[in-house]
């Protein structure tokens, strides 16, 4: 059983436009919500995150939207740059921190120049 | 510099062979973590620890053991490895809280 999805493996975009990656979430116990970045050969890092309080968190071009009732997160990246090619996770997680951090299957972002 | 440092970083071995990857972190976080990443399966939990000597299975554990003598130590165990545990492995480590994960570079385990 999956609890969180992303159903999108790829998505592509131009340079300078909005990328939106989407995560779907099954679990109503989840209240708090990462996204990862990950380039080949090496680990995730940590890029940003939200909390079931609020519905939407910025960091510079990064935006995270969260639709609580429909159990569903999003990740605005404006505008896109070719250094942002590289697979994208959304994680899960409980209020208050817990040890199973639960991740999507990625999708794998290409920003072309 | 605030790291996880898992070795080696590539390894080939063969099917039975027991092998073990080191991970370790000098942030003193309480929570350290192993997954595994295969090709349309994203990042699976093989198992996790609170603090020292509190180890519990995540989503994937057959077939791996773990221990946590020290803080900053989590050695991920392969007793017999079988071609199936080929896979790209993360070890991971954060405090507790609402923080997340710092991951390690990855081990690709290749296993024939």
């Amino acid at each position: 059983d999956q609890q969180v999805k992303q159903n999108s493996p790829s998505l592509s975009v131009q340079e300078g436009r909005i990328s939106i990656l989407n995560c779907d979430y099954t679990n109503s116990m989840f209240d708090y919500f990462l996204w990862y970045k990950k380039y080949p050969a090496e680990g995730p890092t940590f890029l940003i995150s939200i909390s079931s309080i609020k519905d939407k968190n910025e960091d510079g071009r990064f935006t995270v939207f969260l639709n609580k009732s429909a159990k569903h997160l999003s990740l605005h990246i404006v505008p896109s740059q070719p250094g942002d090619s590289a697979v994208y996770f959304c994680a899960a997680d409980t209020e208050g921190g817990s040890e199973k951090l639960v991740f999507g299957k990625g999708t794998k972002l290409t920003v072309n120049p | 510099e605030a790291q996880v440092t898992q070795n080696p970083r590539y390894l080939i071995t063969v099917t039975g062979k027991k092998l073990t990857v080191t991970c370790s972190q000098n942030m003193n976080h309480e929570y350290m973590s192993w997954y595994r990443q295969d090709p349309g399966l994203g990042l699976r939990q093989i198992y996790y620890s609170m603090n020292v000597e509190v180890t519990d299975k995540g989503d994937v554990p057959e077939g791996y053991k773990v221990s946590r003598k020290e803080k900053r130590n989590f050695p991920l165990i392969l007793e017999s490895p079988s071609p199936n545990q080929t896979s790209l492995y993360f070890c991971a480590s954060r405090r507790q809280g609402n923080y997340g994960y710092t991951f390690g570079s990855g081990t690709r385990l290749t296993v024939v």
